[in-house]
């Protein structure tokens, strides 16, 4: 079975920092590019960062450009999210998804990050 | 990248057929056929229901349908269900070098 779990939410305070990791199992986790998907409490998704099967390239929305950095380790077949200077803004349920051309086949349960001081 | 935009709600009696749109620019919607649709119920996870503009992935009931004119896509759901009421996601591919982009979210009421 297709599977992604996410881990290393919680609360925090303004400027905190903070790491998600996404682990994969049931597939070739090297043959997909990975994305972070966001979703503040009630509103919509909302894309965050993505990244290349190889780790090379990588993408991020303006919003938290300079702030995340996604990475993935296809050894351990876990994806990354190194969160920095977080804002209240930043609070959100964040998803990890295994991507093909723009479709999420696959969606991990979320984990709830609250950046509250 | 602007979202795409969806109406906010929707709604239909069991068994109507209901469309939800997604209008976007020629730089997503309309430039590929990588159009998705997610259904997503309060506190989960979004789960895919039509991908590349009118695919569906196995085990999504045929009453769901995807099409495109355009830069709008759409998502019909025929013969409504009460099961059906959730919120409803468009997205669309945008380039090899961005992110991709979601619409706005439709509410589907099933009266």
């Amino acid at each position: 079975e297709v599977q992604l779990v996410e881990s290393g939410g919680g609360l925090l305070q303004p400027g905190g920092s903070l790491r998600l990791s996404c682990a994969a199992s049931g597939f070739t986790f090297s043959d997909y590019w990975m994305h972070w998907v966001r979703q503040a409490p009630g509103k919509g998704l909302v894309w965050v960062s993505r990244i290349s099967t190889d780790g090379t390239t990588t993408a991020y929305a303006d919003s938290v450009k300079g702030r995340f950095t996604i990475s993935r380790d296809n050894t351990k077949n876990t994806l990354y999210l190194q969160m920095n200077s977080l804002r209240a803004e930043d609070t959100a349920v964040y998803y990890c998804a295994r991507v093909k051309t723009g479709t999420i086949f696959t969606w991990g349960q979320g984990t709830l990050v609250t950046v509250s001081s | 990248q602007s979202a795409l935009t969806q109406p906010p709600s929707a709604s239909g009696s069991p068994g109507q057929s209901v469309t939800i749109s997604c209008t976007g620019t020629s730089r997503d919607v309309g430039g590929y056929n990588y159009v998705s649709w997610y259904q997503q119920y309060p506190g989960k996870a979004p789960k895919l229901m039509i991908y590349e503009v009118n695919k569906r992935p196995s085990g999504v009931p045929d009453r769901f349908s995807g099409s495109k004119s355009g830069n709008t896509a759409s998502l019909t759901v025929s013969g409504l269900q009460a099961e059906d009421e959730a919120d409803y996601y468009c997205s669309s591919y945008t380039g090899s070098n961005n992110l991709g982009v979601f619409g706005g979210g439709t509410k589907l009421t099933v009266l």
